[in-house]
């Protein structure tokens, strides 16, 4: 069955460090591929999308690119801030309108001043 | 943006009450609703798959009298924890999907349950 694999947290990052998170899948058919933010006490956001091979999802200085190849989608942002500690999770869904999400084991990730 | 609203954002109940928790899709209709439970430092485990008007799809493990889910509407799914014990608290979070991806997948903002 499908699978989303992450790097383990928590990840402690000084401010404007650079950020990467490790994703990895497997997945029968093409897949559409997600990152989601969590903040303490709250649901999901989502951070940004890839539906197809070589697609580059991005948003906030987050982005992640859906390698085929490789069946990975690395987080990666340039700079964080300390708002940006939360948890991230990584997330497949199949192919179909209907499809539930599989998520990855979330990475928790600390930025400190 | 595709909004989902989820109440009550946290509830506390006596073991042995039955407590119901709403997720409502507020600008669109959602045709599919899913109920995860996240346990503390992990990750969401999909409790069950509901579609508008149907029953719904429950995981393996997962304990359909217990977790009573209803998605009468194409706004509105309810889950309903029922005869509470200690061992059910826990966060719990609605999802939503449209028809045709319309509302891609939306989260509400999750209830958190204590069972005393």
């Amino acid at each position: 069955g499908d699978s989303v694999t992450q790097m383990e947290g928590p990840v402690t990052l000084s401010e404007e460090a650079f950020l990467t998170i490790n994703c990895t899948y497997t997945a029968t058919g093409y897949p559409s591929l997600f990152w989601y933010v969590q903040y303490p006490g709250e649901g999901l956001q989502l951070l940004l999308k890839a539906t197809k091979a070589d697609d580059k999802g991005s948003n906030k200085g987050f982005e992640a690119t859906y390698r085929k190849e490789t069946t990975s989608f690395h987080l990666e942002k340039g700079s964080v801030q300390v708002s940006d500690s939360a948890v991230y999770f990584c997330a497949l869904s199949d192919t179909g309108t209907a499809s539930k999400l599989t998520f990855g084991t979330g990475t928790r990730l600390q930025v400190t001043l | 943006g595709a909004v989902v609203s989820q109440h009550p954002s946290r509830v506390i109940c006596k073991s042995g009450t039955s407590v119901k928790i709403e997720c409502r899709s507020l600008d669109f209709q959602a045709t599919t609703m899913f109920w995860y439970r996240q346990f503390p430092k992990q990750s969401l485990m999909l409790m069950a798959t509901s579609n508008e008007g149907s029953k719904a799809t429950y995981e393996q493990g997962v304990e359909k009298d217990k977790f009573l889910i209803n998605h009468a509407s194409l706004t509105l799914s309810t889950l309903t924890v029922t005869s509470a014990h200690p061992e059910d608290s826990s966060f719990y979070i609605c999802s939503a999907r449209g028809p045709t991806g319309v509302g891609g997948y939306t989260f509400g903002s999750g209830t958190r349950l204590t069972v005393v």
